[in-house]
């Protein structure tokens, strides 16, 4: 079954560091894009960045550029979110996806990784 | 950057009933455009890509036109399970693949 299964829920304080994962199975890896998509609560979709885990050539919307790092360990076929200093604003719901080759779409989606950030 | 507006932002709408919803680009994307639906607590599910296309074990009571600026996403008979909220994407504008900001489906 191909999946991507990210890590868990995570409860921080303000200029916290995190790094949450999405670990995909039953394809090849290296062979498709992964995005990053922010819900806040609430709230609607918002694109963040897509990274290629095949040579790691990594994107970032201009809303994200400098806010996250986006970075892939193609070895254990896991996508890392990273956060240097957390920020209250940074609380939501993040989702990993993958790009359908062929095709313009995310065709399979993590089941989504809640990060809250409170004092 | 290309922005999306999904029309309306909600509607209400009973069993059976023909659902239709616009999505407009502000700027020409071809056809790179996709369509979720989401549920709450639940991961968004691809239902079309590339504007027309069925996403493989989506019902065929979804389906989706357009092309350049404007897109619909059309459920034929509303069934009990499709009540959601509903997302268009465009992917023409790399890297910056945006979401429209959702139009949410509920029972009359």
């Amino acid at each position: 079954e191909v999946q991507l299964v990210q890590s868990g829920a995570e409860v921080k304080k303000p200029g916290e560091s995190l790094k949450i994962s999405c670990k995909g199975s039953g394809y090849s890896f290296t062979s498709y894009w992964i995005g990053w998509v922010r819900q806040m609560p609430g709230k609607g979709l918002e694109w963040m960045g897509i990274i290629y885990p095949g040579d790691s050539d990594t994107r970032y919307s201009p809303s994200f550029q400098g806010q996250v790092t986006i970075s892939a360990d193609k070895s254990i076929s896991t996508a890392y979110l990273q956060w240097s200093s957390l920020k209250a604003s940074d609380t939501a719901m993040y989702y990993c996806a993958r790009v359908k080759i062929g095709g313009d779409a995310f065709d399979i989606w993590g089941q989504g990784t809640m990060v809250t950030v409170s004092s | 950057a290309i922005q999306l507006t999904q029309s309306p932002s909600s509607l209400s709408a009973s069993v059976g009933d023909r659902v239709t919803i616009t999505c407009r680009a502000s700027q020409g994307i071809s056809s790179a455009l996709a369509w979720y639906q989401q549920k709450p607590g639940k991961a968004p599910k691809l239902l079309i890509y590339d504007a027309s296309s069925l996403e493989s074990g989506v019902p065929s009571r979804f389906s989706g036109s357009g092309s350049g600026t404007d897109f619909t996403l059309t459920i034929s008979s509303l069934q009990p399970e499709d009540f959601a909220t509903y997302y268009c994407q465009q992917f023409n504008s790399y890297p910056l693949f945006t979401f429209g900001p959702g139009t949410k489906v509920d029972i009359k």
